[in-house]
């Protein structure tokens, strides 16, 4: 059991906005930044966002993060078939003394 | 091109050493902290160790420590992982990751992996 609470599964359909929630305490999210990873059927993770809501060039602004207290979130908008993949959430927790991960979102764009 | 490309998985027996390799190009590796990754096929990310840039400072999951031991060589631009008393829980897709700014952790790029798999 993951540190990190993700739900297992979100979806939308294309346009649609979706949000994916990440849940921690204050060993980790209350007190550390959030970065998020997006990993495609099949290949390895990729930098998603960093330092809770920046993203890395070439990730499209339709993505955007942002943290409050000991969650954090994960928007996409106007969702497009090739954002359908599992989405994690990680963070620096300080009582285990390591980099923690959510458990993943699998999102399917219906 | 900043590239991460692991080497060194295999089939072992429970019990067994396994030496997992990873060469870095396209970047000053002597700059970054690293870390390894794992992931069981289907299943989720876990952190297993890091390394700073150095090679001075290592910390490790409480699932590895006292088992795995993580290195670097900075003259051969090489993150090594070397993984003892291997059980069949270690069995997973070992990935290296660079730190682009400790201590934030931010994790980039992702090498494509190597499996292990730990089974008699």
């Amino acid at each position: 059991q993951s540190v990190l609470t993700q739900p297992p599964s979100a979806s939308g359909t294309p346009g649609q906005r979706v949000a994916i929630s990440c849940s921690g305490s204050s060993s980790n999210i209350g007190i550390h930044i959030v970065n998020w990873y997006q990993q495609l059927p099949g290949t390895a993770p990729k930098l998603l966002i960093y330092r809770n809501n920046q993203r890395p060039s070439g990730v499209p602004d339709r993505f955007s993060g942002s943290k409050s207290g000991t969650s954090a979130s994960l928007a996409i908008s106007g969702l497009q078939s090739e954002d359908e993949a599992d989405y994690y959430c990680a963070a620096w927790d300080d009582s285990l003394d390591g980099v923690i991960f959510g458990g993943g979102t699998k999102l399917t764009v219906l | 091109e900043v590239q991460l490309v692991e080497s060194g998985g295999g089939l072992v027996q429970p019990g067994g050493s396994l030496r997992l390799s990873c060469a870095a190009s396209g970047f000053t590796f002597s700059d970054y902290w690293m870390h390894w990754v794992r992931q069981v096929p289907g299943k989720g990310l876990v952190w297993v160790s890091h390394i700073n840039s150095d090679g001075r400072t290592t910390r490790y999951a409480d699932s590895v420590k006292g088992r795995f031991t993580i290195s670097r060589d900075n003259a051969k631009n090489t993150l090594y992982l070397q993984m003892n008393s291997l059980r069949a829980e270690d069995t997973a897709v070992y990935s290296c990751v660079r730190d682009r700014e400790y201590p934030y952790n931010w994790f980039d790029p992702w090498g494509q992996g190597t499996l292990v798999t730990v089974s008699s």
